[in-house]
């Protein structure tokens, strides 16, 4: 199973700054035949089921703001909000789905300094 | 909109079966794979199978393997996930999630989660 580590396990930004979250996976989830990687990232607020937010490790869903980016590549991969806003505060997760079983980070809980 | 609504909360006894549904509306049902994923309190997040809903053909994580049923119901709209011997740590909430066909899939669409307990 490829695991995936998430760094840090919580961070406090003031409001209007950057926040960074990285996240690891134990071997490369980019699949040379389309030059994709297989990362997606979710938020998850409290008492809400997860959210997916960015795929293809750079892909913003749709109605999701720009001020989240995704980027990174093989097995190091790092989410930004570049300007955090007071509903941002939540759970973060990266997924690969490189392979099954579908695996996730441990999570990196956003909260507001 | 696409929605995925899932039935309520369950207690069961160790040792039980749990089948959790989860209707889709907004989409047709047989485009899609619904997968189920859990999530127990402070863990992360656990995947444990997928459902192509046209065909239904099914994959399992091996760690439920043997345990875990996953079926659904065209005319109903309805994806299903029962789990068998049901033990302590399969205390948690349990999500069904949209997904395009394949094993190698991200999440976009969630339903809103059903808490199951264990307990004797």
């Amino acid at each position: 199973d490829i695991v995936m580590t998430q760094s840090p396990d919580s961070l406090a930004v003031s409001l209007g700054e950057r926040a960074t979250i990285n996240c690891k996976s134990s071997q490369s989830v980019l699949y040379n035949s389309d030059n994709k990687n297989y990362l997606a990232w979710y938020q998850q607020k409290p008492g809400q089921p997860p959210k997916l937010l960015v795929y293809w490790a750079s892909t913003r869903e749709s109605g999701v703001p720009d001020r989240f980016s995704g980027s990174g590549s093989g097995t190091d991969f790092t989410l930004t909000i570049s300007s955090l806003q007071a509903e941002d505060v939540a759970v973060y997760y990266c997924q690969q789905y490189y392979s099954t079983p579908l695996t996730f980070g441990g999570g990196t809980k956003v909260e507001i300094k | 909109q696409v929605q995925l609504v899932q039935s309520g909360a369950e207690v069961k006894k160790p040792g039980a079966s749990v089948k959790v549904s989860c209707k889709a509306s907004g989409y047709t049902l047989t485009h899609y794979s619904i997968h189920w994923v859990r999530q127990a309190p402070g863990q992360r997040l656990e995947w444990m199978g997928w459902i192509n809903a046209g065909n239904g053909n099914t994959k399992y994580s091996q760690k439920f393997q043997g345990r875990l049923t996953i079926t659904r119901d065209t005319f109903a709209s309805t994806a299903y996930m029962e789990l068998s011997s049901l033990r302590s740590e399969d205390t948690t909430i349990y999500y069904c999630a949209r997904a395009e066909n394949g094993d190698y899939v991200y999440l976009q669409h969630w339903g809103q989660g059903t808490l199951v307990t264990v307990s004797s």
